[in-house]
């Protein structure tokens, strides 16, 4: 694997309360990205990061904020979680922009907000 | 908002029997790239296609990019049970989209 990390691997918590969820690269990958994952939606992204401190909106940004405050992390939070934030979180990392480059992703985590 | 959909959601076919995955997008892209995603897994790279109208051969897996650069398809000949998974493809239109994906079950 590409050497990418999620933290933590699996999570349950409440509506309303805050959650962090971390991506790390050993790579020094410039691009970073976090996908929700749904039955029947594929893959959705939710942000992306081409550099520290460097990040734009995804097709589902709505509910979540990111910080890269270093090259190796990215980190996704809820700041006040919703059922309909349930489902698996992968992060991806690619060398260029996913224009013209594969994505390498990372294991998943999977969160559950009762 | 765009969207890149995938027929059939789900397929399953008996081992040996080929497989094919269309994949359809609302708006050109400038690119497709095919993901596997074993159950319970993470979806990895199988490649990348660019050109209009361009073929892809892997071994038994074939690879094709639209003409208008709009649909893509992949073909899985001679199905093995190492072959199940959700196929997805996946594009850059104005930003990065993921298609919703084909389950594919071989019944040995």
């Amino acid at each position: 694997d590409a050497g990418i990390t999620q933290s933590p691997r699996h999570k349950v918590t409440e509506t309303g309360t805050p959650v962090t969820l971390r991506c790390h690269q050993t790579e020094n990958h410039r691009y970073m990205y976090w996908y929700r994952q749904d039955p029947g939606h594929g893959l959705r992204l939710i942000h992306y990061s081409y550099g520290v401190k460097d990040t734009d909106k995804g097709e589902v940004s709505d509910g979540y904020s990111v910080s890269r405050s270093k090259t190796e992390d990215f980190l996704l939070t809820l700041e006040s979680a919703t059922s309909s934030q349930t489902s698996v979180y992968f992060c991806a990392i690619s060398v260029e922009s996913a224009r013209n480059n594969e994505q390498f992703f990372g294991p998943g985590t999977r969160l559950t907000v009762l | 908002g765009q969207q890149v959909m995938q027929i059939p959601q789900y397929q399953h076919v008996q081992e040996g029997e080929d497989f094919t995955t269309y994949c359809n997008s609302s708006t050109t892209l400038s690119n497709i790239q095919w993901y596997k995603q074993r159950p319970g897994g993470h979806p990895v790279f199988l490649i990348q296609l660019v050109k209009s109208g361009e073929v892809k051969k892997q071994k038994r897996l074939t690879f094709q990019f639209g003409e208008a650069k709009k649909n893509s398809s992949l073909h899985i000949t001679a199905t093995q049970t190492t072959d199940v998974g959700t196929y997805f493809c996946a594009g850059w239109g104005n930003q990065f989209y993921f298609g919703t994906g084909t389950s594919l079950t071989v019944i040995p």
